[in-house]
């Protein structure tokens, strides 16, 4: 089945530095979305991506999707505490939307200030 | 506006205990489901619904039940708790099924231990 891969597990940074984390699915994907998890919370919608080599910021955070759909790439820029997390990337399920969405194992964020 | 709310936020049961897991979500959402988050898997799907009266199996559905009765409610049943069983549930909804609009709503996760 589909399976969509996050590297790295863990990222520590010192403040200040950037952080990338990447997404890899096995299939092309129709979009991808990424959700934030504080420690100890739940989940929370970021963005999607829909179109080939889309690139979108918010603020400090630039999010690619590739030109072939299959890859996607989280970049943060001047990381701060309030960073710190998990990130998820995730894909519709081989079938389409309706059968719900592979999510990748996630990057958890670490900064030391 | 409540979003998506779970219930109850921290439960103990013995092996071979039933338990049902609670879901509404007042957005008038059509799509509903539930994951589960283990240390180091990520977030597994359990069960989905497209709408009332229709549920489907997601990746791990096994020693889990789901009703959709109505648009709003989508509970979680554990048949015969079992220790492989402890984990945080998360119950998520979205405006749709289409790809495009499948946004996830989650609530704020069910934490279980069996013991």
């Amino acid at each position: 089945g589909q399976q969509v891969m996050q590297i790295p597990q863990y990222q520590h940074v010192q403040e200040g530095e950037d952080f990338t984390t990447y997404c890899n699915s096995s299939t092309t994907l129709s979009n991808i979305q990424w959700y934030k998890q504080r420690p100890g919370g739940h989940p929370v919608f970021l963005i999607q991506l829909v179109k080939s080599g889309e690139v979108k910021k918010q603020k400090r955070l630039t999010f690619q999707f590739g030109e072939a759909k299959k890859n996607s790439s989280l970049h943060i820029t001047a990381t701060q505490t309030t960073d710190v997390g998990t990130y998820f990337c995730a894909g519709p399920r081989a079938g389409g939307g309706a059968d719900g969405l592979t999510f990748g194992k996630g990057t958890h964020l670490i900064i030391q200030p | 506006n409540a979003g998506v709310t779970q219930t109850p936020k921290f439960q103990v049961l013995k092996t071979g205990q039933s338990m049902t897991l609670q879901c509404a979500q007042d957005m008038n959402h059509e799509y509903m489901s539930w994951y589960r988050q283990d240390p180091g898997m990520g977030l597994r799907l359990i069960h989905y619904s497209v709408g009332a009266g229709i549920t489907d199996q997601g990746e791990v559905p096994n020693g889990y039940n789901v009703s959709r009765s109505t648009t709003e409610d989508f509970p979680l049943r554990l048949l015969s708790a079992a220790p492989s069983q402890t984990s945080v549930y998360f119950c998520a909804s979205s405006y749709s099924p289409l790809s495009a609009k499948n946004i996830q709503y989650f609530g704020a996760g069910t934490r279980l231990s069996v013991l």
